[in-house]
């Protein structure tokens, strides 16, 4: 089945330190599936970080980055230097396209950044 | 402002009763959905409606049922609760299917 797999938290790093968050995906259901990066802040509700619809691209928002890595079906989150503001929870999910809507999430990623 | 409102933030209740969780978008989206994240953290979908219409019924117990009033409203009733029901249920929307999804804050329920 459609499956998502990131790293196990919780990940903490010091500011100014970069991050990577690992995300690797299976997608028996459809060939190319779309690929997303969600976050959840302390007390927010979950919410979209960045999205890549086409293999080989590179998605990016408020100094985060992932590349739709299709010959080793991964996703993985980047950021070159964090800030105690970007500790929350990651999730990375896949998205059947179609008429579903679905999205099929990975368990989260918490990241603490220490000042 | 416009978001996705779920109401309550927190339910306690015994084995056997009903409940019933409210979810309400302000973003004129068509699409809502409601997911569901267990004790393991697994976040995975229960339902999705499109302009008021069943489109996705995972494999979920009979005694989970959405309720769409409008395409503004989708609230969930769960008749007789059980132990394993015990989770964070949220609630989203979407302006088409397949469009970028807003989520509400959660509802978490403790079944006792």
């Amino acid at each position: 089945g459609d499956s998502v797999t990131q790293t196990e938290g919780p990940v903490t790093v010091s500011e100014s330190e970069s991050l990577i968050i690992n995300c690797t995906y299976s997608a028996t259901s459809i060939a190319y599936p779309n690929l997303f990066w969600y976050v959840r802040y302390p007390g927010e509700g979950l919410q979209l970080l960045l999205k890549v619809i086409t293999a080989g691209q590179k998605g990016s928002s408020r100094g985060f980055e992932a590349t739709y890595n299709k010959e080793t079906t991964s996703f993985h989150l980047q950021k070159a230097s964090v800030q105690e503001s970007d500790s929350a929870v990651y999730y990375c999910a896949l998205g059947i396209t179609g008429n579903t809507g679905k999205l099929i999430f990975g368990l989260g990623t918490t990241l603490q950044v220490q000042p | 402002e416009t978001a996705v409102f779920q109401t309550p933030n927190y339910h306690v209740t015994q084995v056997g009763n009903e409940v019933s969780f409210n979810c309400k978008q302000t973003l004129g989206h068509d699409t809502m959905y409601w997911y569901k994240q267990d004790s393991k953290k697994l976040l995975k979908i229960m339902f999705s409606y499109n302009n008021k219409q069943l489109i996705v019924n995972e494999t979920v117990p009979r005694r989970f049922s959405p309720q769409s009033s409008d395409k503004a409203h989708l609230n969930l009733r769960i008749k007789s609760v059980e132990p394993e029901d015990s989770a964070v249920y949220l609630c989203a929307s979407s302006a088409t299917l397949n469009t970028e999804v807003f989520f509400g804050k959660g509802t978490r329920l403790t079944v006792v």
